[in-house]
């Protein structure tokens, strides 16, 4: 089955602690992002890959690293989290053909304390 | 960045209505595409559709665009409790990939 997988699903931590969500997809496809949505602002680029070791920043790339090592993954590395991190993360997939919708993961909740 | 953004933010019908929803972007796009989120959940892809078309259907959705007025149209015909969720439309530009969405419409399908 086609999917776009995360983990964790939730996460509650402290600010300081060094934390990772994984992604992960079996589409073979190029394109990766990683929104965060946030009560009346709907979805939020943080940051992008066009393919393996190609990443670049969206719109809220503050707070966040990414790495693609691998065509299939994309962490999101939160470095120092903060409490205005906390929110509902979500990765997503597409391939090379812009023409072709955006597979979603089932997103992750952060709460950092 | 160029957001969309929808109009409602929120609606309330019952079921057997219609539901209209619009949205309206700022820069030129390649494609614009409705996506669907149940409470807390992935967004699921409804319908895409391409700067040089004007209206597409699937099932008992309708989507039209106005490039011209820079806007697009979801209409759900027949409601149904199920289609209780909230809508997002999302922008291709025309010279990136990214996706911008607007903040979405909460549906409320009433039984």
């Amino acid at each position: 089955e086609a999917q776009v997988t995360q983990n964790p699903r939730y996460l509650i931590t402290v600010t300081g602690k060094k934390l990772t969500v994984t992604c992960s997809q079996n589409m073979n496809h190029e394109y990766m992002s990683w929104y965060r949505q946030d009560p009346g602002l709907g979805l939020r680029q943080i940051y992008y890959s066009m393919n393996v070791e190609v990443t670049d920043k969206g719109d809220v790339p503050e707070g966040y690293k990414v790495s693609r090592k691998e065509k299939r993954n994309f962490p999101l590395i939160l470095e120092s989290p903060s409490p205005n991190q906390t929110s509902l993360y979500f990765c997503a997939s597409n391939s090379r053909d812009s023409n072709q919708p955006q597979h979603f993961g089932d997103g992750t909740r952060l709460s950092i304390l | 960045s160029q957001q969309g953004e929808e109009d409602p933010q929120a609606l309330s019908i019952q079921e057997g209505e219609n539901a209209t929803m619009n949205c309206s972007y700022k820069t030129s796009i390649n494609n614009l595409q409705w996506y669907r989120q149940n409470s807390g959940r992935g967004l699921v892809h409804l319908i895409l559709i391409r700067s040089n078309e004007r209206e597409k259907h699937s099932g008992r959705l309708r989507v039209t665009l106005d490039t011209s007025k820079k806007s697009s149209s979801l209409l759900i015909t027949a409601s149904r409790a199920a289609d209780t969720a909230s809508y997002f439309c999302a922008t291709n530009h025309i010279f990136s990939r990214q996706l911008t969405f607007g903040s979405g419409t909460q549906l409320t399908v009433l039984p």
